[in-house]
């Protein structure tokens, strides 16, 4: 069954501290993106990347930064954490334009 | 802007009724228009998509009816069931860009027995 894993389902963190969340894929996917869902605002998308070192900016990535250094892992790092960061966090992976998205269980991060 | 308006926010249907659930969009360049089902405590995963080129699509109990001029698609669960009372998300993406979507807000389906 193919996959995509985020390495916590939970986090908890202080305020300015340097968060990483992991994703990882076994579908061989080029696409692979980061979104953050919060109650009544949907899924809005951070960063995307279409290939190994390479990304994009979603539409709200600012206090967010990424890593794709293998075409399975997909990173984001958040700089220096704050409160309205608190939120769920998805990940997935797509085989490209006209398919759909294999989602991640998502990691709830709780920034205190 | 929002570039995917869905509706409504909440939905609550009996066992045997028919949900419904819209979207509309406003940029003429997506081909490509997904559903996701999001149960608690999960991500969302493919329900069933659609593209422009068909105004109807079936997959069992879910078909996605697609109105290309007036640029609004909805989805129709027939015969709901408890086990349908999760949250939908439409989407939709073009061809550029890894096919990234945009999505609506959700509605939440409860389907009572």
């Amino acid at each position: 069954d193919v996959k995509v894993t985020q390495s916590s389902r939970y986090l908890v963190k202080r305020t300015g501290e340097k968060v990483f969340l992991e994703c990882v894929q076994d579908m061989d996917h080029e696409n692979m993106f980061w979104y953050r869902q919060d109650p009544g605002l949907g899924l809005r998308l951070i960063y995307f990347s279409y290939d190994v070192k390479m990304k994009e900016k979603g539409d709200i990535p600012e206090g967010y930064s990424v890593s794709r250094e293998k075409k399975e892992r997909f990173s984001l790092i958040l700089e220096s954490a704050s409160t309205n960061q608190t939120s769920m966090y998805l990940c997935a992976s797509s085989l490209g334009p006209s398919h759909g998205y294999t989602f991640g269980s998502g990691t709830r991060l709780t920034v205190v | 802007q929002q570039q995917v308006k869905q509706s409504p926010q909440s939905l609550i249907v009996q066992k045997g009724g028919i949900s419904i659930i819209n979207c509309a969009y406003e940029n003429t360049a997506f081909d490509y228009f997904p559903w996701y089902q999001q149960f608690p405590g999960k991500g969302p995963a493919l329900l069933i998509a659609i593209r422009p080129d068909v105004s109807e699509k079936k997959e069992g109990r879910f078909t996605i009816s697609f109105n290309k001029s007036a640029k609004q698609f909805s989805l129709h669960i027939m015969d709901s069931q408890p086990g349908d009372s999760a949250t939908y998300f439409c989407a939709a993406s073009k061809g550029t860009n890894a096919g990234k979507s945009t999505f609506g807000d959700g509605t939440t389906l409860t389907v009572k027995p």
